[in-house]
C-alpha cells in the first residue's frame, strides 16, 4: 500500500524549533518529488516547500524561507522539514505529499499523509 | 504570484443535486489546474488534474472543465459522501504553488 506517515509535531514556544518527518512506503521514494503543505486552523491549504527526487532542486514559500529547511534521505524513504524560529502564524497541520506528474511536470499531489499538528504558543 | 479565487465559498445542496464550483486564476494558467476534496480531519484527495482529467478511482460524477483563467468543478449528482470542502490549485507557475480559498459543500 502506498502510504505517507508524518510525525514530529507538537507544542513549541515562539522562536523554538521542531523537526517533522514523513515516512514513505509502498513506492520507489527516490523517483518522486515531494512537497510539504500546511493548513492553519479553519484555513485553506498553503504550500510550504518542495524537494526533487535527487534533492537537486529545493523551493520554499516566502513565508518560511530562511527559517525552514526541507531534506530527504532516500535510503531511509524519509522526508524531513526542519522548522526554526517558529512564529504563532506557523501553527497548522502539516502534510507531506507526493508529486504527481510526467516528464518533470507536476500535475498535482496524489498521495498525502494524515498530517501532523504544530502549535506555536507561549 | 498567481492568485486563485474560488466561488462560492460555501454552497448548500441536497443529495442528487448538480453542484458547480468555480475557480478563477489571476492570470492565464493554460490547463494546469487540479481539484482536491477534503473532509474534516482528513488529508486532501486529488480528484482532477490538468483541468479535466479524472484521477484513478474517482467517481465519474465528478468532472472538471475550463482553461486559461476560468475553471469549473461539477458534481453531477451529489452523494452523501461528497459533502466536503473542495480546493483548486494551479500547477502552471511554481514557485509558489497556490491554492484557492476553498468551497464548502454543505447539506441543505
Amino acid at each position: 500500500e502506498v502510504q505517507l506517515v508524518e510525525s514530529g509535531g507538537g507544542l513549541v514556544q515562539p522562536g523554538g524549533s521542531l523537526r517533522l518527518s514523513c515516512a514513505a512506503s509502498g513506492f520507489t521514494f527516490s523517483s518522486y518529488s515531494m512537497k510539504w503543505v500546511r493548513q492553519a486552523p479553519g484555513g485553506a491549504l498553503e504550500w510550504v516547500s518542495y524537494i526533487s527526487g535527487s534533492s537537486s532542486t529545493i523551493q520554499y514559500a516566502d513565508s518560511v524561507k530562511g527559517r525552514f529547511t526541507i531534506s530527504r534521505d532516500n535510503a531511509k524513504n524519509s522526508l524531513y522539514l526542519q522548522m526554526n524560529s517558529l512564529r504563532d502564524e506557523d501553527t497548522a497541520v502539516y502534510f507531506c505529499a507526493r508529486d504527481y506528474g510526467l516528464g518533470g511536470v507536476s500535475y498535482g499531489m496524489d498521495v498525502w499523509g494524515q498530517g501532523t499538528t504544530v502549535t506555536v504558543s507561549s | 504570484d498567481i492568485q486563485m479565487t474560488q466561488s462560492p465559498s460555501s454552497v448548500s445542496a441536497s443529495v442528487g443535486d448538480r453542484v458547480t464550483i468555480t475557480c478563477r486564476a489571476s492570470q492565464g494558467i493554460g490547463n494546469w489546474l487540479a481539484w482536491y476534496q477534503q473532509k474534516p480531519g482528513k488529508a486532501p484527495k486529488l480528484l482532477i488534474y490538468v483541468a479535466s482529467n479524472l484521477q484513478s478511482g474517482v467517481p465519474s460524477r465528478f468532472s472538471g472543465s475550463g482553461s486559461g483563467t476560468d475553471f469549473t468543478l461539477t458534481i453531477s449528482s451529489l452523494q452523501p459522501e461528497d459533502f466536503a470542502t473542495y480546493y483548486c490549485q494551479q500547477a502552471s507557475s511554481f514557485p509558489p504553488l497556490t491554492f484557492g480559498g476553498g468551497t464548502k459543500v454543505e447539506i441543505k
